[in-house]
């Protein structure tokens, strides 16, 4: 079954304690990229990459850093989070990036609450 | 930078009745794709249609129709025959079409439709 998956679904944490949240694509697809969803501010592009090695900020990248070493895999890692990155987390992938009409296939979101 | 709005919070609907959610944008550029993302309280992400803007006829996907008004930077959602399903978080989203253009999807902060028996 074609997905994307997200791990943890949920967790609490505290302030300042590294925390990673990983994200799988079984598609081959070759753009992936993260969102945070706020009440009342829609989905927040976070970090994104067109490809493995090639990722670039999206419009609040402040306090995430991304990596894609290999095609399937894009975690999203907080190194010293903080309460204000409590937050519904999406990751997201699709065949292309570039000037693509391809949809974006999401996984089922990961519920952070920083103390 | 482009913006995607979306004017109306929440919206209610009687089933089997029709309704329109409204998503308007702002872009300087020729070539893009828009799209409509439901959101059912599962949080899932679930894509509705997608409308090519170098297209004019309108999308249509069963009970889902759009009318893109291109010179007017409109893309409203209409759900005909509504069904208690349908009740979801609606976002409206934006993604360039330009060769070096953003690879950014840009969303409205969305509509919340609620369908009543």
């Amino acid at each position: 079954e074609a997905q994307v998956t997200q791990n943890p679904r949920y967790l609490i944490t505290v302030t300042g304690k590294k925390l990673t949240v990983t994200c799988s694509q079984n598609m081959n697809h070759e753009y992936m990229s993260w969102y945070r969803q706020d009440p009342g501010l829609g989905l927040r592009q976070i970090y994104y990459s067109m490809n493995v090695e090639v990722t670039d900020k999206g419009d609040v990248p402040e306090g995430y850093k991304v990596s894609r070493k290999e095609k399937r895999n894009f975690p999203l890692i907080l190194e010293s989070p903080s309460p204000n990155q409590t937050s519904l987390y999406f990751c997201a992938s699709s065949l292309r990036g570039t000037y693509s009409n391809q949809p974006q296939h999401f996984g089922d979101g990961t519920r952070l609450s920083i103390l | 930078a482009q913006t995607v709005t979306q004017s109306q919070p929440e919206m209610s609907v009687q089933e089997a009745e029709t309704v329109t959610l409204s998503c308007t944008y702002d872009t300087s550029e020729s070539d893009y794709y828009l799209f409509w993302y439901k959101q059912p309280p599962s949080r899932q992400m679930i894509l509705v249609i997608r409308q090519e803007a170098y297209k004019q006829q309108n999308a249509t996907e069963n009970r889902f129709s759009v009318n893109f008004q291109k010179a007017a930077k409109s893309f409203s959602l209409k759900i005909s025959d509504s069904q208690l399903g349908d009740a979801a978080m609606y976002f409206c989203a934006y993604r360039s079409g330009n060769q070096g253009g953003s690879e950014k999807l840009v969303f409205g902060k969305g509509t919340k439709l609620t369908v009543n028996p």
